[in-house]
C-alpha cells in the first residue's frame, strides 16, 4: 500500500498546457483502469475531475483529460487558467477493495 | 443535492479514543458504498477505509487496521469512524466520501470518491 508517485509541482502560464504523472505498480495504476484524479484548493475538501483514467463528471471543463500507459498515468490540463492553480491528487483501485492515493501536484500558474 | 457532513472531531491524547460521524443526505444512502479518506496538516491525502452498502464488509489501509472501525447506520443515513489507541501520526483532517463501484470480469472495484464532505479535524497530543 506505498502511495503512488507524483511530481511535487508544476508550473505553466496562462493559456499552457501541464501534465501531472502518477506512477505506481501493476497491483495498483497498472492492473486496472480504475484511475481517477481531484483538484484540492487551500482548505477545501477535494473534487472528482477525472474517474475511470479518463472520463470527465458534468460539470468538469473538457480543458482536464486523463490517460494510462503501463504503471503510469497521467492528467493534462489544456488552456491553463488561474483557476487551475490547486494541488491535484490521483488515486488508483488497488484491488481487494482498497485504494491508494498520490502524493501530490502542485500546479502552479505562472 | 449530495452533502456529506463530518462531526466529531476534537483534540484527544494519545491512546485516546474518538468516534467521528458523518451525516449523508440528497441520496440513497444504503445503495452505496462510503469512505473515510484522511489528510495529515501539509500532506497529502490518504485512504482509511471502505465499507459496503450493508455494512457486512470493511477494508482499512493498513496502519489503522486493528485500532479503526468503521460502520454505518443506514436508518440513520450516517456513516462512523471509530478510533480507538489514537497516536500522532492520526492527526488529520477526515473526510468522509461517497465511492462508486465499478464491476467488470475481476469482480467489484471500489472506486472512483464522487463527493465529499468538508472534512473534521482530530488532534492527537498531550
Amino acid at each position: 500500500q506505498s502511495a503512488l508517485t507524483q511530481p511535487r509541482s508544476v508550473s505553466g502560464s496562462p493559456g499552457q498546457s501541464v501534465t501531472i504523472s502518477c506512477t505506481g505498480t501493476s497491483s495498483d495504476v497498472g492492473g486496472y483502469n480504475y484511475v481517477s484524479w481531484y483538484q484540492q484548493h487551500p482548505g477545501k475538501a477535494p473534487k472528482l475531475m477525472i474517474y475511470d483514467v479518463s472520463k470527465r463528471p458534468s460539470g468538469v471543463p473538457d480543458r482536464f483529460s486523463g490517460s494510462k500507459s503501463g504503471n503510469t498515468a497521467s492528467l493534462t490540463i489544456s488552456g491553463l487558467q488561474a483557476e487551475d492553480e490547486a494541488d491535484y491528487y490521483c488515486c488508483s483501485y488497488a484491488g481487494s477493495y482498497k485504494n491508494v492515493f498520490g502524493t501530490g501536484t502542485k500546479v502552479t500558474v505562472l | 443535492e449530495v452533502q456529506l457532513v463530518e462531526s466529531g472531531g476534537g483534540l484527544v491524547q494519545p491512546g485516546g479514543s474518538l468516534r467521528l460521524s458523518c451525516a449523508a443526505s440528497g441520496f440513497t444512502f444504503s445503495s452505496y458504498w462510503m469512505s473515510w479518506v484522511r489528510q495529515a496538516p501539509g500532506k497529502g491525502l490518504e485512504w482509511v477505509a471502505n465499507i459496503k452498502q450493508d455494512g457486512s464488509e470493511k477494508y482499512y489501509v493498513d496502519s489503522v487496521k486493528g485500532r479503526f472501525t468503521i460502520s454505518r447506520d443506514n436508518a440513520k443515513n450516517s456513516l462512523y469512524l471509530q478510533m480507538n489507541s489514537l497516536r500522532a501520526e492520526d492527526t488529520a483532517v477526515y473526510y468522509c466520501a461517497r465511492v462508486q463501484t465499478r464491476e467488470d470480469d475481476d469482480g467489484i472495484a471500489v472506486a472512483p470518491f464522487d463527493y465529499w464532505g468538508q472534512g473534521t479535524l482530530v488532534t492527537v497530543s498531550s
